[in-house]
């Protein structure tokens, strides 16, 4: 069974430019999160959906970030406009009842 | 202000000795307790879960959980350098609340 599946694997772009992030948990799963990592925070937990409805979003740091989940087997992390402090590795997770958590392979965006 | 604490290291362990990382939290209802393992560039994969208070052994892996003192740590007996990697410590808490909050790791160095 495929594990997370995120793209792209690498995103380079400029700032104020729109970036999508991509993610596809794997099946069966009904929780899905979005983390944001750095050398500085650590590993952040950005948002969460449960059976495709967003639970939490409280670690969005602000109006640029929107996740959407339109379906069980899709999610999005959008960011409008970017910004240099937005460069991270972004990871998707996924479980089944709020239990251990399968990670993605990340995205690594760099915003010049 | 729910946090998990860990010793950012990096802990030097000779190979073939006992490495023992440990991680603290703050909020008395959490759950479930998790150590996830991530070599550089690479995402996070879970390695140990324990939901109940004492000792949960895996292969070379411990896992040792104390409620009333809010600490959980891990045990790596017989280091091998292929055990060099960050280990991260999460906890969950349930109800109402549910969330999962990552520590920011503790990097780990198996000396040959």
């Amino acid at each position: 069974d495929a594990g997370v599946i995120q793209s792209p694997r690498h995103e380079v772009t400029e700032m104020g430019q729109e970036v999508t992030l991509r993610c596809k948990p794997i099946s069966g799963h009904d929780y899905l999160f979005w983390y944001r990592q750095t050398m500085m925070r650590g590993l952040e937990l950005l948002i969460y959906f449960n059976n495709n409805v967003p639970i939490d979003d409280s670690g969005m740091p602000e109006d640029r970030f929107s996740a959407k989940m339109p379906n069980a087997s899709f999610s999005t992390l959008k960011i409008q406009p970017s910004e240099p402090r937005d460069s991270a590795v972004y990871f998707c997770a996924s479980t089944v009842g709020f239990n251990e958590q399968f990670f993605g392979p990340g995205t690594r965006l760099t915003v010049l | 202000q729910k946090e998990v604490e860990q010793n950012s290291g990096p802990l030097s362990v000779p190979e073939g000795a006992i490495a023992s990382l440990n991680c603290t939290y703050s909020d008395r209802v959490s759950q479930s307790f998790f150590w996830y393992r991530q070599y550089s560039g690479k995402s996070p994969e879970l390695i140990m879960s324990i939901y109940s208070n004492g000792d949960k052994e895996d292969g070379r892996f411990t896992a040792q959980l104390n409620k009333a003192s809010q600490y959980v740590s891990l045990l790596i007996r017989d280091s091998q350098p292929s055990d060099s990697a960050t280990y991260l410590c999460a906890v969950g808490l349930a109800g109402r609340d549910d969330k999962i909050i990552f520590g920011k790791g503790t990097r780990l160095h198996i000396l040959p």
